[in-house]
């Protein structure tokens, strides 16, 4: 496997099912990212993980829950979600630090849907 | 606050036009950093372009080139005799510093015809 992989590429669930989003990097970066993407909106960053370390959660509803075990791997379990989460979750990595340029690499996405 | 704005919401075009996506974008750093990446309808997110904040340079890649001028905080990226497999939701980001979450534009859809 190269680059950075997301496991399903698709999900249906009902709003009282519990899933989980899996992301792998294979890139050796140090910061991870979970966005959000909806059809007619922007993209939505809602966690980084730098270091393993949360470092933003940009205001996503506690139904949305990340786990970073390791650098390299990255989840996002999900629980009693609503309609309006079903969107595309993108993942991304980046190397991050004083010389680096963040660049970020995303993987293929998983398409959500809430029913 | 850093911002990105690609005024183009969507562009129509006939293959083997030439197409220009317009990027403009706010920071108060000094040093700065710009991309831009390409969505097809697959989904992912494919890197095309960094570009370093000291480095005006334009810069052409086969079919692509890219115009930075930071006198008009412009970042704008130009396709040459497009073709369908073009067709695509094309971001542009900017980054302040190697520490730093990437900032988004709302992103441009580009349609080329056959």
């Amino acid at each position: 496997e190269t680059g950075v992989t997301q496991t399903p590429r698709h999900l249906v669930m009902g709003m009282t099912n519990k899933k989980s989003l899996k992301c792998e990097q294979h890139l050796g970066h140090n910061a991870m990212y979970w966005y959000k993407q909806s059809a007619k909106k922007p993209l939505e960053l809602m966690f980084v993980y730098n270091f393993k370390e949360q470092t933003e959660n940009n205001s996503v509803p506690s139904r949305f829950s990340p786990e970073c075990p390791n650098s390299s791997h990255l989840f996002l379990h999900l629980h009693t979600l609503q309609p309006e989460d079903s969107a595309l979750y993108l993942c991304a990595s980046s190397q991050v630090g004083l010389d680096s340029y963040n660049e970020q690499f995303f993987g293929p996405g998983t398409r959500l849907t809430v029913l | 606050a850093q911002k990105v704005t690609q005024a183009q919401t969507e562009i129509s075009v006939v293959e083997k036009e030439d197409v220009t996506l317009d990027c403009v974008y706010e920071t108060r750093d000094t040093t700065y950093y710009l991309f831009w990446y390409k969505q097809p309808p697959s989904g992912e997110l494919v890197f095309l372009i960094r570009r370093n904040s000291f480095d005006e340079q334009n810069e052409i890649s086969g079919r692509y080139s890219w115009n930075f001028q930071k006198s008009t905080s412009s970042f704008n990226f130009t396709i040459t005799a497009s073709q369908v497999v073009d067709s695509a939701v094309y971001f542009c980001a900017l980054s302040a510093s190697g520490y730093s979450t990437l900032t988004f534009g709302k992103g441009t859809m580009l349609l080329v015809s056959p």
